[in-house]
């Protein structure tokens, strides 16, 4: 299967602070990218999607200028959390779509964002 | 708005018990389904994937079935073991638009030695 890989796996910051999430496909290109987020024991929630050299597609209720996205190219996108508060403290997913068309989800390893 | 159900939320069973776990949508008009597997803290395991055309698909001791007019899927474990253990989620794929992906809760499969 693909490879989609997340950096960073784990991060700590201070409130206020940015923290910027990267999202790779490793050995495909992606012309789609998903990114969720998962609380605790409960299932994954769709943040928005994002498409090379566009802008990204946000589910409602996500606020577009507290989650930045940026899929600059066929193999990145990354995800910024601006002036992160304790309540973003969340597991942060990617998915990503082959530009061939492959109809299988890959996902990332994750990244679990703790705001103290 | 398609919504998807996984039931029960958990499971505990002896190790070599054969097990089911049920999954429902509300909209058939579904692109494919795909069954995963995450461990804690960890990202999603693609375990199966059925496309809309598709009845079933096997994988070693996986087995998912699809019945897309009622909106169910199974899956089928068989002679569970220990290294069984984690969320298993289902997931379908819209048809439409951007083919996102609507996942149910899970269900949290704990196999007892």
């Amino acid at each position: 299967g693909a490879v989609v890989s997340q950096h960073p796996s784990r991060v700590i910051c201070k409130s206020g602070t940015s923290v910027k999430i990267e999202c790779r496909s490793l050995d495909f290109q992606a012309t789609t990218m998903f990114w969720y987020r998962q609380f605790p024991k409960k299932s994954l929630m769709l943040m928005a999607t994002s498409n090379e050299g566009s802008k990204a597609t946000y589910e409602q209720g996500v606020e577009k200028d507290k989650f930045l996205i940026n899929h600059a190219s066929l193999t990145l996108s990354t995800l910024t959390v601006t002036s992160a508060h304790p309540e973003d403290s969340s597991f942060y997913i990617c998915s990503a779509r082959d530009i061939r068309g492959r109809t299988e989800a890959f996902f990332g390893q994750g990244t679990r964002l703790t705001v103290v | 708005k398609q919504e998807v159900t996984q039931i029960p939320a958990a499971l505990s069973v002896p190790e070599g018990e054969n097990l089911v776990l049920n999954c429902s949508f509300t909209d058939s008009a579904i692109y494919n389904l795909q069954w995963f597997r995450q461990d804690p803290g960890k990202g999603l395991t693609s375990l199966l994937l059925i496309q809309s055309s598709q009845r079933e698909q096997t994988s070693g001791r996986l087995n998912a079935s699809l019945d897309k007019s009622s909106g169910r899927s199974t899956l089928y474990i068989a002679a569970s073991q220990p290294g069984d253990s984690a969320t298993y989620l289902c997931a379908v794929r819209e048809p439409q638009g951007a083919q996102k992906l609507v996942f149910g809760q899970g269900t949290r499969l704990t196999i007892n030695p």
